[in-house]
C-alpha cells in the first residue's frame, strides 16, 4: 500500500455509461493528480488540484469531469467515452514545496466498450 | 515534441550485468527531476534530484543528474530478475509555489534474464 487508494482497480463501461474513478490519500498531502496510462505513450498529466483548487486542466475532453470535495479525496467522473479512452487512470498526491516527491495509487484500468 | 526523452525504450541483459538508463529533459523552469519504477501498476519513488553531479545512492540504484547537459542516469549493478521493470523518468517543471505536475518520459522497458 503506497498511502494513495483508487477504486475500482478495473471498470468496463459502454460508451453511453456514467460511472466515477475515487482516489482517497491518507498522507496528508495538499495537492491531487490524475495521470492516463496509454500503451506505448508516457504518463500523460490531466488535472491538478491544489488545496482543493483545480490549478491545470490539460486540455482534457469535458467527457472527464474532476471533482476534488477536500485535500483527501479525488474524483474522476466519466460519461459518454470513446474506446480510445481506455487506459489506465493513475492518481498521484503530494506536498507542495517539500520536494518529497509524488505518491501514485495502484490505478484503474478502465476498458470502454 | 518530446520534453522528456528515455533511452533505450527497451533493454534485455542476463543476471548480474550492470545497466545505465538515460533521460534527456527540456523544460523551461526546472525544479527536480524523479525516477520511479513501475512493475504492475503504481509507480514507485526511486529518486528525487535538484542538484547537479550529487549521487544519490539506495542499495544497488544510483542516479546522478546533470544540470548543464539536461541529462540524468539510473544506474543498477548486479541486477537480478526482480529488478524487471518499466523504468520511469519525469521531470518537475513550474515557477514554484504549487503543485505543478510531473512530465514523463516513455519509459525504459527493462528484462532481466536468469
Amino acid at each position: 500500500e503506497t498511502g494513495v487508494t483508487q477504486t475500482p482497480r478495473h471498470l468496463v463501461m459502454g460508451m453511453t455509461n456514467k460511472k466515477s474513478l475515487k482516489c482517497e490519500q491518507h498522507l496528508g498531502h495538499n495537492a491531487m493528480y490524475w495521470y492516463k496510462q496509454s500503451a506505448k505513450k508516457p504518463l500523460e498529466l490531466m488535472f491538478v488540484y491544489n488545496f482543493k483548487e483545480q490549478t491545470e486542466n490539460n486540455s482534457v475532453p469535458s467527457r472527464f469531469s474532476p471533482e476534488c470535495p477536500n485535500s483527501s479525496h479525488l474524483f474522476l467522473h466519466l460519461h459518454t467515452l470513446q474506446p480510445e479512452d481506455s487506459a489506465l487512470y493513475l492518481c498521484a498526491s503530494s506536498q507542495v514545496d517539500r520536494g518529497l516527491g509524488y505518491t501514485f495509487g495502484s490505478g484503474t484500468r478502465l476498458t470502454v466498450v | 515534441e518530446d520534453k522528456v526523452v528515455q533511452s533505450p525504450l527497451s533493454l534485455v541483459v542476463h543476471e548480474g550485468d550492470t545497466v545505465t538508463l538515460n533521460c534527456s529533459y527540456e523544460v523551461t523552469n526546472f525544479r527536480s527531476l524523479l525516477w520511479y519504477k513501475q512493475e504492475k501498476k503504481a509507480p514507485t519513488f526511486l529518486f528525487m534530484l535538484t542538484s547537479s553531479g550529487i549521487e544519490k545512492k539506495s542499495g544497488r540504484l544510483s542516479s546522478i543528474l546533470d544540470k548543464k547537459e539536461l541529462f540524468s542516469i539510473l544506474n543498477i549493478t548486479a541486477t537480478q530478475t526482480g529488478d524487471s521493470a518499466i523504468y520511469l523518468c519525469a521531470v518537475e517543471d513550474g515557477p514554484g509555489g504549487g503543485a505543478d505536475g510531473l512530465t514523463f518520459g516513455k519509459g525504459t522497458h527493462l528484462i532481466i534474464q536468469p
